[in-house]
């Protein structure tokens, strides 16, 4: 079975400063982990995925991810915050069976200070 | 440019109405999904399918209905509607390898039951 823990619900920075939002994940086969951001009243868009290659994997908007088998991380980064980056984001999880769905975590709302 | 359509995008409705909310893809994708998604942001699955005339309930238990007549359109239905109802409903369709590519996701439909 899969899940992912997010830590922290709401997380705050200035614009300028670094982004982490923190992700970690259980699964008992190799996983795909994948990380979503939803503006408001929008659905679900998917910033970056880890499928097995890269462990640095580089996302949309600046945004990339490192997979850390050691520390079963997939934390999400970004060097510098744009207020346009306030948004909710989703970090999530699937086994590499066809039958599998996704399991997401419960979400971080980012917020950008002035 | 989306790929899978929910109408409508809001909805005010009395408590008792019937009600369908509307998904299409033109993805030509297999599997399709819904998501209930409170204040809180976790989004909870309460229906899914792989195929037509293929439908399961999801984690959350849920009132609604779905169909899958034809590949492209997932409907969900609620056959009396209550202000417990009232949530952000997701739709969500994916290829048969899910792990590999994640959910595309509409942009949602905001139901409030008054």
């Amino acid at each position: 079975a899969q899940s992912v823990t997010q830590l922290g619900s709401h997380v705050s920075v200035s614009e300028g400063a670094l982004v982490l939002l923190r992700c970690n994940y259980s699964s008992s086969v190799p996983p795909y982990l994948f990380w979503y951001v939803q503006y408001p009243n929008q659905g679900l868009q998917l910033l970056l995925k880890y499928t097995s290659a890269a462990t640095l994997v580089k996302g949309i908007n600046g945004f990339e991810a490192e997979f850390k088998k050691s520390e079963t991380s997939f934390h999400l980064t970004k060097p510098s915050a744009h207020m346009s980056d306030a948004a909710e984001y989703f970090c999530a999880v699937s086994a590499s069976s066809s039958a599998s769905k996704i399991i997401f975590g419960s979400g971080t709302r980012l917020s950008i200070r002035p | 440019e989306a790929d899978i359509y929910q109408t409508p995008r809001y909805l005010v409705i009395g408590t008792g109405k019937k009600i369908t909310l509307e998904c299409s893809q033109t993805m030509g994708h297999d599997k399709m999904y819904w998501y209930q998604q409170d204040p809180g942001m976790e989004l909870h699955l309460i229906h899914y399918s792989y195929g037509v005339n293929s439908t399961e309930k999801g984690d959350l238990s849920s009132e609604s209905t779905v169909s899958r007549i034809r590949t492209e359109h997932f409907p969900l239905t609620l056959e009396s509607a209550r202000p417990s109802h009232t949530s952000q409903y997701l739709c969500a369709s994916s290829e048969a390898r899910a792990q590999n590519y994640g959910y595309t996701f509409g942009s949602g439909t905001r139901l409030t039951v008054v």
